[in-house]
């Protein structure tokens, strides 16, 4: 069983478009990170939320700890192309669980 | 050097070889990590490395070997590997007993193919 799913699995938009990727478990996380991963390139940690309900944003990128710290959510506004990546959430219960991971394009 | 490095990037092996994936870290951390990255799939944890005593080994199998000489490096030793253990493998490091433990720093990874 998946412990914490993403979705969706994959996305593929046009630069400038909105977009939100979930992730979701039925478990508490004591905090969730958000990772994006380059072809070629290991994950790169982008931002850790800790508090039920908090958000923090990063530019253009804005992440949601849900308030029962079971799920989370990334929106991009006015995506481009340079976001194309996948991107990783990480549930830490003691070490850290991965989903599967939101494969994005963005086109020009 | 900076951050964590991994070598070789690319790697193709025969069932019946023997080799081994590097890992070294330039971050000060004394916690040290393999994960498997497979298609589709979730990144697998596979072995912790904390102060260089392995504290986790998640279930894998004895054709993994790892090995952690001192906080800088670790090692996978691969021998008699399956296809199906085709897939990248991530080193990343973190420190732990900060608060900031689970904040891992990840190298490029190694992709493996077993033929």
């Amino acid at each position: 069983t998946q412990l914490l799913e993403q979705s969706p699995q994959f996305l593929s938009i046009q630069e400038g478009e909105n977009l939100t990727v979930y992730c979701n478990s039925s478990s508490v996380f004591s905090s969730l990170q958000w990772y994006r991963q380059e072809p070629g390139e290991g994950p790169v940690l982008l931002v850790t939320v800790v508090t039920g309900g908090e958000v923090k944003k990063l530019k253009r990128l804005t992440f949601q700890f849900g308030d029962a710290r079971k799920d989370s959510s990334l929106h991009i506004t006015a995506a481009q192309p340079g976001d194309t990546g996948l991107y990783l959430c990480a549930g830490v219960r003691g070490k850290l669980i991965f989903g599967q991971g939101t494969e994005l394009s963005v086109k020009p | 050097e900076t951050g964590v490095t991994q070598t070789p990037r690319h790697l193709v092996m025969g069932m019946t070889n023997k080799k081994s994936l590097k890992c070294e870290q330039h971050l000060g951390h004394n916690a040290m990590y393999w994960y498997k990255q497979s298609a589709k799939k979730p990144l697998e944890l596979m072995f912790v490395y904390s102060l260089e005593e392995r504290v986790e080994n998640n279930s894998v199998p004895s054709r993994f070997s790892p090995e952690c000489p001192n906080s800088s490096h670790l090692f996978l030793h691969l021998h008699t590997l399956q296809p199906e253990d085709s897939a990248l493998y991530l080193c990343a490091s973190s420190q732990s007993g900060t608060g900031r433990g689970n904040e891992q720093f990840f190298g490029p990874g190694t992709r493996l193919t077993v033929l």
